[in-house]
């Protein structure tokens, strides 16, 4: 049970386009969605957290208007990466707040290269 | 404000041995959980084990288990009979509560690279 689906798992984009990223709840609801970057032999760096129906909660040094977070139901939340550039390109993972054992599940990922 | 920090970046155990994999925070809190997750090369996070502050008794799970000291803020994880399924990053995290609602975010350690040879 609490299972994160997240898709795609992998994608490339030319510079200067938009690429969205979905995490759906397949089997829970998720009220709450976090949402990591990590670079290679890193650790998971939180981008922003989002609840369903309001806006997301960004952290510091992240920009809201280029990565633009969506939580308008309980078992979807998505990540958009507008005008992407390569330096964006990174492992971008998705997690959700199971609301039994203060557990938490994660999607497997999206590996993003922007070109 | 919390953190957590993982002091060894690289390790190695041979197969069916045990080593264990170092974890301290900081915090002022004196409620909270603390976490061991792994990555194998997948990169799906994976929960290995999870223990409540107010918890005295040492979680374990099959071959994890783990040492938990809360006065020295310590949180180390011990892996016995390793085996070669068990090579992968592993992270150790804080669950911090948030004021807001029931959010709660994890604080994450920098990682340990666990090798397990053969």
């Amino acid at each position: 049970g609490a299972v994160v689906s997240q898709h795609p798992s992998w994608v490339i984009c030319k510079s200067g386009t938009s690429v969205k990223i979905e995490c759906r709840s397949l089997d829970f609801q998720a009220t709450t969605m976090f949402w990591y970057r990590q670079f290679p032999k890193q650790s998971l760096m939180l981008m922003a957290t989002s609840n369903e129906g309001s806006k997301a909660t960004y952290e510091q040094g992240v920009e809201k208007d280029k990565f633009l977070i969506n939580h308008a139901s309980l078992t979807l939340s998505t990540l958009t990466v507008t005008s992407a550039h390569p330096e964006d390109s990174s492992f971008y993972i998705c997690s959700a707040r199971v609301l039994t054992g203060y557990g938490y599940t994660f999607g497997s990922g999206t590996r993003l290269t922007v070109v | 404000a919390q953190t957590v920090t993982q002091s060894q970046p690289e390790m190695s155990v041979q197969e069916a041995e045990t080593v264990t994999l170092s974890c301290t925070y900081d915090t002022s809190e004196s409620n909270y959980y603390l976490f061991w997750y792994k990555q194998p090369p997948s990169r799906q996070m994976i929960l290995v084990i999870r223990q409540e502050a107010y918890k005295q008794q040492n979680a374990t799970e099959n071959r994890f288990s783990v040492n938990f000291q809360k006065a020295a803020k310590s949180f180390s994880l011990k892996i016995s009979d390793s085996q070669l399924g068990d090579t992968a990053m592993y992270f150790c995290a804080f669950m911090k509560l948030l004021n807001a609602g029931n959010n709660r975010k994890l604080i994450w350690g920098l990682g340990t690279s666990l090798a397990v040879n053969p």
